[in-house]
């Protein structure tokens, strides 16, 4: 089954203790992204990769870093978390090829607290 | 910078009726792709249907059509005969090639029985 997973799918931490969601897409896609959703502000990208190795920020992405050493997986990765980094979040992916290269295929999303 | 604007917070139609949902954008560019997506209450992020910019005919899926209007920027959601499974947080998005991805805060709709 074509799909976009993420882990975990929730976790409660600690301010400033290092941690990491993983995405992963089995569709060979080459572009994938990360969005937080937030109440009244709907989703906002934080970073996004058009290929192996290559990353670019969106507009939130003071806090996050990210990597894209395989195609498949594009881990968000938050080095000292902070309270107003609760959010949920989500990772996407869409082909760079073919006739729907822009229709974006969403994770189930990862609730995230930071307490 | 582009932007996009959904003017209605909250919306809510009877069921088998019909309910449009706003969406208004704010770009220089001439390419580029439109999107409604639906967030039910299990969040995932599902797409409703897409607009291509470059292309007049409005899209349709079913009972979701959208109106473009690209001189206003204006690319609103019309849903006929509401279902309840219809019910959710819909989203409108901008997106620009390989660009980034811009959503509008969303609209929750609620259908009555």
């Amino acid at each position: 089954e074509a799909q976009v997973t993420q882990n975990p799918r929730y976790l409660i931490t600690v301010t400033g203790k290092k941690l990491t969601v993983t995405c992963s897409q089995n569709m060979n896609h080459e572009y994938m992204s990360w969005y937080r959703q937030d109440p009244g502000l709907g989703l906002r990208q934080i970073y996004y990769s058009m290929n192996v190795e290559v990353t670019d920020k969106g507009d939130v992405p003071e806090g996050y870093k990210v990597s894209r050493k395989e195609k498949r997986n594009f881990p968000l990765i938050l080095e000292s978390p902070s309270p107003n980094q609760t959010s949920l979040y989500f990772c996407a992916s869409n082909p760079g090829q073919g006739r729907f290269t822009d229709t974006q295929y969403f994770g189930p999303g990862t609730r995230l607290t930071v307490l | 910078a582009q932007t996009v604007t959904q003017s209605q917070p909250e919306m809510s139609v009877q069921e088998a009726e019909t309910v449009t949902l706003s969406c208004t954008y704010d770009t220089s560019e001439s390419d580029y792709y439109l999107f409604w997506y639906k967030q039910p209450p299990s969040r995932q992020m599902i797409l409703v249907i897409r607009q291509e910019a470059y292309k007049q005919q409005n899209a349709t899926e079913n009972r979701f059509s959208v109106n473009f209007q690209k001189a206003a920027k204006s690319f609103s959601l019309k849903i006929s005969d509401s279902q309840l499974g219809d019910a959710a947080m819909y989203f409108c998005a901008y997106r620009r090639g390989y660009d980034k991805v811009i959503f509008g805060p969303g609209t929750s709709l609620s259908v009555i029985p």
